[in-house]
């Protein structure tokens, strides 16, 4: 199994600014990805984060307000830009090795 | 429609089974998992089946997949208080799909003493 730790855990932030979310797992993990799960709702890809180059975004997600990084196979980040209300959600991140994924416990973000 | 579906909600007395039902559309799907999410929590890995199988038990945990039907159901034995949560079904294609899902809107299961 993966143990997957993400910070910050919530944050409250103004509108207009960007959160930068840090994901990191205990051992190497072939793939990870970010999901967002708005208040109420299921999970939603935003996209696979590829290690050494620009991540994958699923329709609907785009580079400029979620830029991804994934310097090496253990850690991940995920910027949410330029902050709206709309962005309020839990953000998490998952890793997977082999046929097993494994989840963090989210961030939890509020925009006001 | 949605191309996973569960039910929203399911109340059960403790002690009792729980049966957690799930549809997929897409016949690709080779992988099938279930999550467990309790308030304030992350998602928690509780089991998975292949495509190839049609039933997997572990513990008090039973899945039973129906390829034909693209049905798979969370079978949860002698349900107890603390199973109480939000669970969620989820697909994958598998080999450089693994973990990128297609998920349920969840199933909220609430165990009444």
């Amino acid at each position: 199994s993966a143990v997957i730790s993400q910070k910050p855990s919530r944050d409250i932030c103004q509108r207009g600014t960007s959160l930068t979310i840090q994901c990191q797992v205990d051992s190497q993990v072939t793939m990870m990805f970010w999901y967002r799960q708005q208040p109420g709702q299921s999970l939603t890809l935003i996209a696979t984060a590829n290690q050494g180059s620009e991540a994958t975004y699923e329709s609907g997600f785009v580079i400029d307000k979620f830029p991804i990084s994934r310097p090496n196979l253990t850690f991940s980040t995920l910027t949410v830009s330029n902050m709206s209300p709309e962005d309020s959600s839990i953000y998490l991140c998952s890793g997977n090795t082999g046929t097993e994924a494994f989840f963090g416990q989210g961030t939890r973000l509020t925009v006001v | 429609g949605e191309d996973v579906e569960q039910s929203l909600f399911l109340s059960v007395r403790e002690g009792d089974s729980s049966v957690i039902n799930c549809t997929y559309t897409d016949s690709s799907s080779t992988y099938l998992y279930w999550y467990k999410q309790e308030p304030g929590a992350g998602l928690q890995l509780l089991t998975y089946i292949f495509s190839n199988m049609d039933m997997k038990q572990d513990q008090r945990l039973t899945v039973l997949l129906n390829k034909k039907d693209k049905h798979l159901s969370l079978r949860i034995a002698d349900t107890q208080t603390g199973d109480s949560a939000i669970y969620f079904c989820a697909v994958s294609k598998g080999t450089d799909s693994w973990g990128k899902f297609q998920f349920g809107a969840g199933t909220q299961v609430v165990v009444t003493p």
